[in-house]
């Protein structure tokens, strides 16, 4: 059971827009900022959104993410096929001492 | 360019011992704080440890508390997990990454290790 929830799976087809969300509680997204991770099944996680919708260089302006209160999403826009990976949002929790991450979404582009 | 590449994974029996390494090139490897992630076999992501810059503050995730140690040689650039007491539940494979300047991303990853406990 992760501390932060996101929806097990997710779709769209090409062209789309689809969002992830993240949900937590006041000690984790709700005072501190959401890092989200992409990841290609059989390859390391990949930082995709970080600090308030900050984009990593190489990462498309296709990708943005919002928060409000204990809830936080990714969205993706003009989805392409090569955007079919497992997304996991992320945040420091101020009771754990520690990151917490969330289970995971499988995007799967039709 | 940044890199940093995990080393040490193996198989290991129920309540033996290992140590992971993480050596680190392209950045000023003392000026960050590091991270070990792990991830079990067709499983999500979990934070393990974290360490800042001159070894005076060390997070741990609570299922490894008194079993795992972080550390660091900023003179060899190289990032250290000591896994004691382990359990098949460890078994997972073993990222390690540096940490960011802002709300705790974690920035480069290695390509992980695989740390298998069975007997």
């Amino acid at each position: 059971q992760s501390v932060l929830t996101q929806p097990p799976s997710a779709s769209g087809t090409p062209g789309q827009r689809v969002t992830i969300s993240c949900s937590g509680s006041s000690s984790n997204i709700g005072s501190n900022t959401v890092n989200w991770y992409q990841q290609v099944p059989g390859t390391a996680p990949k930082l995709l959104i970080y600090y308030n919708n900050q984009r990593p260089s190489g990462v498309p302006d296709r990708f943005s993410d919002s928060k409000s209160g204990t809830s936080a999403s990714l969205a993706i826009s003009g989805l392409q096929s090569e955007d079919e990976a497992d997304y996991y949002c992320a945040a420091w929790d101020d009771s754990l001492n520690g990151v917490v991450f969330g289970g995971g979404t499988k995007l799967t582009v039709l | 360019e940044v890199q940093v590449v995990e080393s040490g994974g193996g198989l290991v029996q129920p309540g033996g011992s290992l140590r992971l390494s993480c050596a680190s090139t392209g950045f000023t490897f003392s000026s960050y704080w590091m991270t070990w992630v792990r991830q079990a076999p067709g499983k999500g992501l979990e934070w393990v440890a974290n360490i800042n810059q001159d070894v005076s503050a060390k997070y741990y995730v609570d299922s490894v508390k008194g079993r795992f140690t972080i550390s660091r040689d900023n003179a060899k650039n190289s990032l250290y997990l000591q896994m004691n007491s382990l359990r098949a539940e460890d078994t997972a494979v073993y990222y390690c990454a540096k940490v960011g300047y802002f709300g705790w991303n974690f920035d480069y990853w290695g390509q992980g290790t695989l740390v298998t406990v069975s007997s």
